[in-house]
């Protein structure tokens, strides 16, 4: 069975920083394209960022470019997003999928709030 | 920028069909997705590129394409199926990912 597991949410202030894992297993890690997906609390989904199998290649939205960076160990299947210069409207439910979001985690929660 | 435009909202009682649209200049390039997600709950993949519907998801749920306009159709709508539901698709040059705002189905 295919799982993604977030871990590293919580409560930060405004300007300060965290750091995303999303620990995958039940695939072939380095064949996918890995995404982040938020959502604000009440609000829809946001796509944030997705890097390619070699982690080469990334992609941002443009409301974090600068501030977050997407990457990946495929030796220990995992995706990262390390999150800089937090703010406020950065709070939400912080999900990784699958390639083209096929398979989705439970999500992790970051609150920017002082 | 690409942009996906859904209904806020649609209402259907058991056992109608409930159609929900989403809009976008892309979608004639790009696979369109849809997600449904219920309350707490991470999103799940109902449709992909178009109209293929993953193993698991029931036969009520089907996609179709029509210019810049995609359809996710519920068949036989059930007390079950009251969800916020989500379009998905690449920009143009497939560098962007975008949702659409969402549709809440309400089974009346």
């Amino acid at each position: 069975e295919v799982q993604l597991v977030e871990s590293g949410g919580g409560l930060v202030q405004p300007g300060g920083s965290l750091s995303l894992s999303c620990a995958a297993s039940g695939l072939s890690f380095n064949n996918y394209w890995m995404t982040w997906v938020r959502q604000a609390p009440g609000k829809g989904l946001e796509w944030v960022a997705n890097i390619n199998r070699e982690g080469r290649v990334k992609h941002y939205i443009d409301s974090v470019k600068g501030r977050f960076t997407i990457s990946r160990d495929n030796a220990k299947n995992s995706l990262y997003l390390q999150m800089n210069s937090l703010r406020a409207e950065d709070t939400g439910v912080y999900y990784c999928a699958r390639g083209d979001m096929d398979v989705w985690g439970k999500g992790t929660t970051v609150t920017v709030s002082s | 920028s690409h942009e996906l435009t859904q209904p806020p909202s649609v209402s259907v009682s058991p056992g109608q069909t409930a159609r929900i649209t989403c809009s976008g200049d892309a979608l004639p390039k790009q696979y369109a997705y849809w997600y449904q997600q219920k309350p707490g709950q991470a999103p799940v993949l109902l449709i992909y590129e178009h109209t293929k519907r993953p193993s698991g998801i029931p036969e009520r749920f089907s996609g179709s394409s029509s210019g810049t306009t995609v359809t996710l159709t519920i068949s036989g709508v059930q007390a079950e199926d009251e969800a916020d539901y989500y379009c998905q698709s690449a920009d143009s040059s497939v560098t962007y990912r975008v949702f659409g705002g969402g549709t809440k189905l309400t089974v009346l």
